[in-house]
């Protein structure tokens, strides 16, 4: 099965931009692997914030946006909010199968 | 927009089959992809499988063998059951409509533990 790599933890200050990663041990990540970012807060369920690489939700603050970037899928954060601390994971399509990567723990201070 | 329900025992003893349902409510379960994805105490997530147009499903090749995810229409649920469990399968257990693209929704998690 598949590995999905995200980087443990990243710090962003606030109003500053950070840029989380999403690879496959596979090789590449494309459009094929209709990647998905997730946002969870502490004590509740994940939020869905992207959707097939760089579709938001009606939901998705204008800040978050989504991409392909050297290989790997991208979520990046603009303009940095403290209500954005939060673990972010994404998660990748292997044609009948799903592999989530081990998330993304970001801090905004 | 859709909303889920998971539904559990809370409490499974180890080598036993784990059950677990999910109302739907807001959409219909004939319609979409629905799935179960877990979380371990502290840890990341997991897919489990999913089901849709009724009937199709697909698995995690991990958990295959012990998953079974089933759909009952008639009451807008679609069901987990898991045998074997063990002390690993210990998580919080989701129930999503996913992958669903702009069509999305989680239910709020059931803790699940297995223990003697």
């Amino acid at each position: 099965q598949a590995v999905v790599t995200q980087e443990p933890s990243l710090t962003v200050s606030p109003g500053g931009t950070v840029t989380l990663t999403c690879g496959s041990s596979t090789g590449t990540v494309t459009s094929t692997h209709y990647p998905y970012w997730f946002q969870q807060k502490p004590g509740q369920a994940p939020r869905t914030l992207i959707y097939d690489t760089s579709n938001r939700h009606s939901w998705t603050p204008a800040r978050f946006s989504g991409s392909l970037l050297g290989g790997k899928a991208a979520l990046t954060l603009s303009g940095a909010q403290p209500e954005d601390e939060a673990d972010y994971y994404c998660v990748l399509s292997y044609r009948t199968s799903y592999v989530f990567g081990p998330g993304t723990k970001v801090t905004v201070l | 927009q859709v909303q889920l329900q998971e539904s559990s025992p809370g409490l499974v003893k180890p080598s036993e089959t784990l059950s677990l349902t999910c109302t739907v409510s807001g959409g219909s379960v004939s319609t979409y992809y629905w799935s179960w994805i877990r979380q371990p105490p502290e840890k990341g997530l997991e897919w489990i499988a999913y089901i849709f147009n009724s009937g199709n499903t697909n698995y995690n090749p991990s958990l295959k063998s012990r998953v079974t995810i089933s759909v009952d229409t008639s009451k807008n649920q679609f069901s987990l059951k898991m045998s074997s469990v063990t002390a690993a399968d210990t998580a919080i257990y989701y129930c999503a409509l996913f992958p669903g693209g702009y069509n999305t929704g989680w239910g709020q998690g059931t803790l699940v533990t297995v223990s003697s």
